[in-house]
């Protein structure tokens, strides 16, 4: 049983056209995340939810948008895409009761904007 | 703010030992964790330091000291499979949860 699953593993688009990765943990964590990792592997923090509710949300443009329908489910929205979205999406999850909570990953979706 | 500082990359011979540092200065702090990613995977958990001292787990220990921002993670007896990038990422104020740029370690033989 996958722990965090990510849909889809891979995906090629046009600019211009919207899409979304969906992320789902069954680990029963509370608090999930959203990473971007771009071409020279920086993996920066873009959202996190807790309990369905947005805690973090650095500077992302406006094109992005999250959206936690329960605490065990945290999917990404782009809108307009653009060349420099391209890039590997995690999805990660943890339990934010104990601070000695480790992230767990999903496998990544990779998207590239043509 | 958050900083955290690493080695953009490293090499070491198979069987060798290496050390890989990391800095930061982070808004918080309540633990620093070490993760490995190979190319083309999710990174996935090595260690974790909450206190001053070392940590250590088969091959790979972690080393902590909050009064100086730093940390290191020692790999022994290295192995072809030891290549991949190491991030060092750092649980800050909230749920914050904030990686430095990795460092990319090639075992040669």
């Amino acid at each position: 049983d996958t722990a965090v699953s990510q849909t889809p593993k891979y995906l090629v688009t046009q600019m211009g056209n919207d899409k979304s990765i969906k992320c789902e943990q069954n680990l029963g964590h509370d608090t999930m995340y959203w990473y971007k990792q771009d071409s020279k592997k920086f993996l920066k923090i873009m959202f996190s939810y807790n309990n369905k509710e947005l805690i973090i949300n650095e500077t992302v443009p406006n094109r992005f948008s999250p959206k936690s329908p329960d605490k065990a489910h945290l999917n990404l929205h782009i809108n307009s895409l653009e060349l420099g979205d391209s890039a590997v999406y995690f999805c990660a999850s943890r339990e934010s009761g104990s601070w000695t909570g480790e992230l767990f990953f999903g496998e990544g979706s990779r998207l590239t904007v043509l | 703010g958050q900083n955290i500082d690493q080695p953009t990359e490293m090499t070491a011979t198979e069987g060798a030992i290496v050390q890989i540092n990391c800095t930061y200065q982070t808004s918080g702090f309540n633990g620093l964790f070490w993760y490995q990613q190979h190319a083309g995977e999710a990174p996935t958990f090595l260690s974790y330091n909450v206190l001053d001292g070392l940590e250590e787990k088969g091959r790979f220990s972690s080393f902590l000291s909050r009064s100086k921002g730093y940390s290191y993670l020692l790999l022994k007896e290295l192995q072809m499979k030891d290549s991949a990038s190491y991030l060092c990422a750092v649980a800050g104020e909230g749920q914050n949860f904030v990686f430095g740029p990795g460092t990319r370690l090639s075992v040669l033989p």
